[in-house]
C-alpha cells in the first residue's frame, strides 16, 4: 500500500526568506502523481503545485516549486519569497496514474513571521 | 473559474440522526470522491464514485455511509445514525482528464 510521510510537523520562516518543506512517500508503481496542497485557516484545500512521476523536470509555480527525486521517493515543497499569506497547513498527497484516490501525509503546519 | 460547491457550509446534529452532505462538482469531471479530516489530523479518503458507481471505499466508509449521484449534478453522501466520532470536516473532489483534483470548501459537521 502507498504511504506518504511528512516528518516536520511545524515549520516557521521570516517573511521573505525561504522554506522548504519534507515529503518522501512509498509506492511500488513507476508512474503516479504528486500534489502539494495548502489548507489555510478557512479549511479550505487549495492546489498549489502537481508533478507528474514520468517528467523528470521538476514543476515551478510562481514562487513555488519542487525538488522530486524519484529514487529517494522524495518530493519537497520549495517556497520562495515567503508572504503572510502563505501561513496555513502544507498537505503532501499522492496519486496513482489511473484517476485513484488521493493519499495524503500528516500536514505541516507553516508559520509566516514578520 | 468552475469550482465544487458543498452545502451546508455547517451543519449541527443530534447522536443517531441522518444527515446528508450535498456537493456540486465540476461539471465536465468524471470522478468523484468524499474524504474526511477529523479536527487536527490528516486528510483521508473515504470513497471515489464513477461511471455512476462506487470505485473504491475506505474501511471508514461502512454501511453507515452511502454516496449518490441522483440528478447528474449532485453528488451526495449520506451518513445514517450519526455518532459523536463522525465530527469532523467533509470534502467533495472532483477531478477530469488532467487527475488533479478540486475540493469544494467543506462541511464542518458537528454531532452533539
Amino acid at each position: 500500500a502507498q504511504t506518504v510521510t511528512q516528518s516536520q510537523p511545524e515549520m516557521s520562516v521570516q517573511e521573505a526568506e525561504t522554506v522548504t518543506l519534507s515529503c518522501t512517500y512509498d509506492t511500488s508503481e513507476s508512474d503516479y502523481y504528486l500534489f502539494w496542497y495548502k489548507q489555510p485557516p478557512s479549511r479550505q484545500m487549495i492546489l498549489v503545485i502537481r508533478q507528474e512521476a514520468y517528467k523528470q523536470q521538476n514543476a515551478t509555480e510562481n514562487r513555488f516549486s519542487v525538488n522530486f527525486q524519484k529514487a529517494a521517493k522524495s518530493f519537497s515543497l520549495k517556497i520562495s519569497d515567503s508572504q503572510l499569506g502563505d501561513a496555513a497547513m502544507y498537505f503532501c498527497a499522492y496519486r496513482n496514474n489511473q484517476g485513484g484516490k488521493l493519499i495524503f501525509g500528516q500536514g505541516t503546519e507553516l508559520s509566516v513571521k514578520p | 473559474e468552475p469550482e465544487v460547491t458543498q452545502t451546508p457550509s455547517h451543519q449541527v446534529t443530534q447522536m443517531g440522526q441522518e444527515v446528508i452532505l450535498r456537493c456540486v462538482p465540476i461539471s465536465n469531471h468524471l470522478y468523484f470522491y468524499w474524504y474526511r479530516q477529523i479536527l487536527g489530523q490528516k486528510v483521508e479518503f473515504l470513497v471515489s464514485f464513477y461511471n455512476n458507481e462506487i470505485s473504491e471505499k475506505s474501511e471508514i466508509f461502512d454501511d453507515q455511509f452511502s454516496v449518490e449521484r441522483p440528478d447528474g449534478s449532485n453528488f451526495t453522501l449520506k451518513i445514517r445514525s450519526t455518532k459523536l466520532e463522525d465530527s469532523a470536516m467533509y470534502f467533495c473532489a472532483s477531478n477530469g482528464q488532467l487527475l488533479e483534483a478540486f475540493f469544494g470548501q467543506g462541511t464542518r459537521l458537528t454531532v452533539v
